[in-house]
């Protein structure tokens, strides 16, 4: 079945202690990249990558970090969490392509105390 | 820059009714246009897209959305509301050369009366 798997899907952590949400995708997409989702302003995009050690900011990038080492995975790290960072969280990867379907995982709450 | 407003934060139909959910973008091309559900605690889930063709799009679900270049409108569509489509839902629009970049509106969220 084609997954887009993120974890934790449920996190309360304290701020400025450093954690790293990951995701993994089986369907061999070449694109992935983050969102957060946030009361009143929908999705916004914070990082993406084309492809394998191709990573790149998206309209909010600050306090994020990213990684693609290989092709199914692709983390987000949050070096230093600040409450403003509490929010929900995707992952999302598509095949090149246009037309493509873009996929979604279910989603990390992240709560910062 | 490209943009999305849904204009309603909520909408409450009576099951059985008709549905409109309202989507109007700003992009100076033609707009790669899309609609997804999110149900609670879940993800999203595309209900259709619009790349070219056929201004009238069939979903899953039922859905249906009409592209309207003069107004810059893609509204989402239902003739029958069922309780379980009660969820949030967001139109998105991509271009600038990438289909994969989505703007999201702020989203619609759906109440279904009994």
């Amino acid at each position: 079945e084609a997954q887009v798997t993120q974890n934790p899907r449920y996190l309360i952590t304290v701020t400025g202690k450093k954690l790293t949400v990951t995701c993994s995708q089986n369907m061999n997409h070449e694109y992935m990249s983050w969102y957060r989702q946030d009361p009143g302003l929908g999705l916004r995009q914070i990082y993406y990558s084309m492809n394998v050690e191709v990573t790149d900011k998206g309209d909010v990038p600050e306090g994020y970090k990213v990684s693609r080492k290989e092709k199914r995975n692709f983390p987000l790290i949050l070096e230093s969490p600040s409450p403003n960072q509490t929010s929900l969280y995707f992952c999302a990867s598509s095949p090149f392509g246009e037309g493509n379907t873009i996929y979604f995982g279910e989603g990390s709450w992240l709560t910062v105390v | 820059a490209q943009s999305v407003t849904q204009p309603d934060i909520h909408i409450t139909v009576s099951e059985g009714a008709s549905l409109e959910l309202r989507c109007n973008y700003s992009y100076g091309a033609t707009p790669y246009l899309f609609w997804y559900v999110q149900s609670p605690g879940q993800g999203l889930q595309l209900l259709l897209k619009y790349f070219s063709g056929d201004t009238l799009v069939q979903g899953i679900k039922g859905f249906e959305a009409e592209f309207k270049r003069s107004q810059s409108s893609f509204n989402l569509r239902k003739p029958s509301v069922h309780w379980s489509d009660a969820a949030e839902y967001f139109c998105a629009v991509a271009g600038g050369g990438s289909s994969y970049k989505l703007i999201f509106g702020s989203g619609t969220r759906l109440l279904v009366r009994p």
